[in-house]
C-alpha cells in the first residue's frame, strides 16, 4: 500500500534559523496536505497542494509539491518558538500520514 | 461551530474491560476518520466512513476493535476486550468533500 516517509524525524534549531522537512511517497499522489500538531494538541490543517511543481507560501512557511507529485517539502524561514510542534504530511483522499517531523526551537 | 467533539477526553481502564470512544463530526461533513497516535507508530488511520458507510477498515488492528456510524452526527470506536498495548491517543476527524480534515481534541486512553 501507499507509504509516506518524512525526514528528518526530529529537528532542533536555534530561534531564527531556517527549518525544512521533506515528505516522500512510494506512489504518485493526487494531492498532499500538511498539518501541524502542537505538543498535547491535535493536528491542524495548514495547506493543500494539488498541482505538479506547485509552490505556496504562508508568511514564513513555504510549501512545495514535486514535479512528479511523489514528494513535498515544508520550509520555515527564521523559526520562532511558536513554530514548535510536529509537522505531518498526508497524501490522497485517505490521507496516509507520515510519522511527522518534531521541531523544537531554542529561544 | 463547536468543531469535532470527542468523549471522553481521558479514559483509564483495566485490561479486559470494554472501552467505547465517541465522536460527533462537524455538521455537513460527509467523511469521518478514526486515528490512533502513539510515539512508536505515529498517526495511524484505523477506519474511515463516507456518508456513514465504512469504506476502508484495513487499519483496524484486530477483531477487538469495531467502529460504527449509525447516523451522520455520531460515531463510536469500541475496543473489547482492551489490552495495555491499546494505550494511545485516539483522534476522530471529519471532512467535507475533497477538503481538509478537521480533527477532534482526541481521547487519551490508558489501559492498565
Amino acid at each position: 500500500g501507499q507509504q509516506v516517509m518524512q525526514i528528518p524525524q526530529y529537528q532542533h534549531v536555534q530561534e531564527g534559523e531556517d527549518f525544512t522537512t521533506y515528505c516522500n511517497s512510494s506512489t504518485t499522489l493526487s494531492n498532499i496536505q500538511w498539518y501541524k500538531q502542537r505538543p498535547g494538541g491535535h493536528p491542524v490543517f495548514l495547506i493543500q497542494l494539488v498541482k505538479s511543481g506547485e509552490v505556496k507560501k504562508q508568511k514564513r512557511l513555504t510549501f512545495q509539491f514535486g514535479e512528479a507529485k511523489k514528494n513535498s517539502s515544508l520550509h520555515i524561514t527564521a523559526t520562532q518558538t511558536t513554530d514548535v510542534g510536529t509537522y505531518f504530511c498526508a497524501g490522497n483522499y485517505k490521507l496516509t500520514f507520515g510519522k511527522g517531523t518534531l521541531l523544537t526551537v531554542n529561544p | 461551530d463547536a468543531g469535532v467533539i470527542q468523549s471522553p477526553r481521558h479514559e483509564v481502564t483495566e485490561m479486559g474491560q470494554e472501552v467505547t470512544l465517541r465522536c460527533k463530526p462537524i455538521s455537513g461533513h460527509n467523511s469521518l476518520f478514526w486515528y490512533r497516535q502513539t510515539m512508536m507508530r505515529g498517526l495511524e488511520l484505523l477506519i474511515y466512513f463516507n456518508n456513514n458507510v465504512p469504506i476502508d477498515d484495513s487499519g483496524m488492528p484486530e477483531d477487538r476493535f469495531s467502529a460504527k456510524m449509525p447516523n451522520a452526527s455520531f460515531s463510536t470506536l469500541k475496543i473489547q476486550p482492551s489490552e495495555p498495548r491499546d494505550s494511545a491517543v485516539y483522534f476522530c476527524a471529519s471532512r467535507p468533500l475533497d477538503r481538509e480534515q478537521f480533527f477532534g481534541p482526541g481521547t487519551r486512553l490508558t489501559v492498565l
